[in-house]
């Protein structure tokens, strides 16, 4: 079946790199996904990564998936105030449903 | 484009009422997936119509049902609810089509609280 865990909480002060770690278990090839929630919205879709690529940069963002490990991170660099939200990671399974699985998710804050 | 909107944003209902949510899609998508998501439980998958017919059903109760239209517009309904019930509830819509990597895109989702 289709799990995807992320730690709960993360801290970093402005200006520095932040990286936010996701493992899931299904070894399928999938689709996986970065979505960003701020306070009283909706999930915005950052990014995402099909299972044959091992890196994927856009602009601050940089996704790197380990397909052995099945562990995928979302990097922010030079992280503002502005990036302090819930960040899920998903992922879907082509010839499943293709309903992304989506982990509890991930709070970031960030500090002056 | 206009983006996915939600009706409406925030709700106040007391035990053994009913309730209806909608939810517009973007423009050309025809698949529209519903979430409820809550502290305890994260974000949890309800339902998925495409074309106007269930394509896939989360684990929830009977009490939670939906339907599309044939403009692709969407809405859920809780019958009897109770104060678990109290969450944010997400729709978000898609191409669709079954293809991978299509994407979700958001609305903001309707507060429902059940006193």
């Amino acid at each position: 079946g289709e799990d995807v865990e992320q730690s709960l909480f993360l801290s970093v002060r402005e200006g520095d790199s932040s990286v936010i770690n996701c493992t899931y278990t299904d070894s399928s090839s999938t689709y996986l996904y970065w979505y960003k929630q701020e306070p009283g919205a909706g999930l915005q879709l950052l990014t995402y990564i099909f299972s044959n690529m091992d890196m994927k940069q856009d602009q601050r963002l940089t996704v790197l998936l380990n397909k052995k490990d099945k562990h995928l991170s979302l990097r922010i660099a030079d992280t503002q105030t502005g990036d302090s939200a819930i960040y899920f990671c998903a992922e879907s399974i082509p010839g499943g449903s293709y309903i992304p699985t989506f982990g509890r998710g991930t709070s970031l804050i960030v500090h002056p | 484009k206009a983006g996915v909107t939600q009706t409406p944003r925030y709700l106040i209902k007391t035990r053994g009422q009913q309730v209806t949510l909608s939810c517009s899609p973007i423009s050309g998508h025809r698949s529209v997936s519903w979430y409820q998501q809550t502290p305890g439980q994260g974000l949890q998958f309800l339902f998925e119509y495409f074309s106007e017919t269930q394509r896939n059903k989360g684990n929830f109760p009977g009490r939670f049902s939906g339907r599309q239209f044939s403009n692709s517009r969407s809405e859920m309904n809780v019958s009897t609810l109770e104060l678990g019930d109290s969450a944010l509830y997400l729709c978000a819509s898609s191409p669709g089509g079954g293809r991978a990597g299509n994407e979700q895109f958001f609305g903001p989702g309707t507060r429902l609280t059940v006193l």
